[in-house]
């Protein structure tokens, strides 16, 4: 079954630490992807988005992520991370599935920055 | 904000109730996601509906249910609530099939 996978389920960095967190996914066909932010107490917002093109995507707030078509990853970065950034990350692809776009989400990862 | 406008904002309810969950989607999306996210269970994808039809449907116990009206507002019905049922509840929405999904601030639902 197609799957999205985040493998650090918890971080904790002091500021201007580097942040890199992985998504891998297994599908094999064309995706569109994605990184979403969740605050605590927040919604889920648009971190940033791959649709085609350039595989290094930029997206608000520094972040950026890199699309590795060949080893099936969409990793999250950010060169100095920011007390502010502490935050629940989850990757997310859509693909076409059984006639019909499926979105799924990782399991998420828990980002928290000392200060 | 992300036009998505979800009611209420908090439920408290008793054991065995039943509750009702309204979702708003953006302006011109006809899709509509509901999702569930619990400590224990992460975000677990209920049922999606395009333009006032069923189109897939996730982890969604068979005491809950909904439906996409013909203004594309959505209701997701609990009913005969359990303790596990507490939760964060989010609606999203999206334009097309390769759109990103936009987050409604979700409906936290305690039961007691």
């Amino acid at each position: 079954a197609q799957s999205v996978s985040q493998h650090n389920h918890h971080v904790i960095l002091s500021e201007a630490a580097s942040l890199e967190l992985g998504c891998n996914y297994s599908y094999g066909g064309t995706v569109n992807l994605f990184w979403y932010v969740q605050y605590p107490g927040q919604h889920l917002q648009l971190l940033l988005k791959y649709f085609s093109g350039d595989p290094l995507v930029k997206g608000i707030k520094g972040f950026e992520a890199e699309f590795i078509k060949s080893k099936f990853s969409f990793n999250l970065r950010k060169p100095s991370v920011q007390w502010s950034d502490t935050a629940e990350y989850f990757c997310a692809v859509n693909a076409p599935i059984a006639g019909t776009y499926k979105y799924i989400f990782g399991t998420g990862t828990r980002l928290k920055v000392l200060a | 904000d992300s036009g998505v406008t979800q009611t209420p904002k908090h439920l408290i309810t008793a054991t065995g109730q039943r509750v009702t969950l309204r979702c708003s989607p953006r302006s011109g999306d006809l899709s509509v996601y509901w999702y569930q996210q619990s400590l224990d269970q992460g975000l677990q994808f209920l049922i999606q509906y395009y333009n006032g039809e069923e189109r897939a449907k996730g982890n969604i116990l068979e005491r809950f249910s909904a439906q996409q009206f013909p203004d594309l507002h959505s209701e997701l019905n609990l009913s005969s609530l359990e303790l596990g049922d507490s939760a964060l509840y989010f609606c999203a929405s999206r334009v097309g099939e390769n759109s990103p999904l936009h987050f409604g601030n979700g409906t936290r639902l305690t039961v007691t």
